[in-house]
């Protein structure tokens, strides 16, 4: 079974619009973190926004803000006000357990298109 | 400014000929990883280590090795490159106990 559930390839918004990114996560650890990435096409892995698991708000980072509902395992990523800079590949990600070293499991991601 | 760095940015590998990607750090993070992206696909680990500990994934072929020198530098070497092995590879590093982690730019590997 996939640990990281993205179910929509590809998003489009206009500019100045908000836009929700869905993540669903499967794991039966009680410690793990919830990432999201941001991926525009020159390759690089850019960090967005975490949350933990035992964390009781959600995240917020300038325009991004992470909708967490632990008990439907859902991370979703809110970007408010989006830009035609915002185009990119979106992943989520999660890291399970708290063991030192353990690595990143990503999403397929998706796709973000912003018109103006 | 702290970083991980890859190089180089883009590298073109005839088939079947061994290639090395360089991956450095200047964060002095315990445990380096490569991920293999292949186009618009999800990255996928293929080992990483923590300090001088390799660990490798299970479905990484025999084709793909690594090597840590010391803290700062990893390296991927793909013994023999098929054409199945084009993709971006990712290189990250974390402290090691919670924390974020931290990716380099990529090499977009070409087999020709």
């Amino acid at each position: 079974a996939q640990k990281i559930t993205q179910t929509q390839p590809g998003m489009f918004v206009q500019e100045k619009e908000a836009v929700t990114l869905d993540c669903t996560y499967d794991t039966s650890d009680q410690s793990y973190g919830l990432f999201w990435y941001k991926q525009p096409s020159s390759g690089e892995m850019i960090f967005l926004i975490y949350q933990g698991s035992y964390d009781e708000q959600n995240a917020t980072e300038g325009r991004y803000s992470l909708n967490f509902q632990k008990a439907r395992k859902s991370a979703n990523l809110v970007i408010s006000a989006s830009q035609l800079g915002d185009s990119a590949m979106y992943f989520c990600a999660m890291r399970e357990g708290g063991q030192a070293g353990t690595a990143l499991i990503f999403g397929k991601g998706t796709t973000l298109s912003v018109s103006s | 400014d702290a970083m991980v760095i890859q190089n180089p940015r883009y590298q073109v590998t005839q088939f079947g000929k061994p290639v090395t990607l360089s991956c450095s750090q200047t964060l002095n993070h315990n445990v380096m990883y490569w991920y293999q992206q292949k186009s618009s696909q999800a990255p996928k680990l293929l080992f990483h280590y923590y300090d001088k500990d390799f660990n490798n994934e299970a479905d990484t072929p025999d084709n793909f090795q690594s090597r840590r020198p010391n803290t700062s530098f990893c390296f991927l070497d793909i013994r023999s490159p098929g054409l199945g092995d084009a993709a971006m590879y990712l290189c990250a590093t974390s402290i090691g106990t919670g924390g974020g982690y931290t990716f380099g730019s990529g090499t977009r590997l070409t087999v020709v």
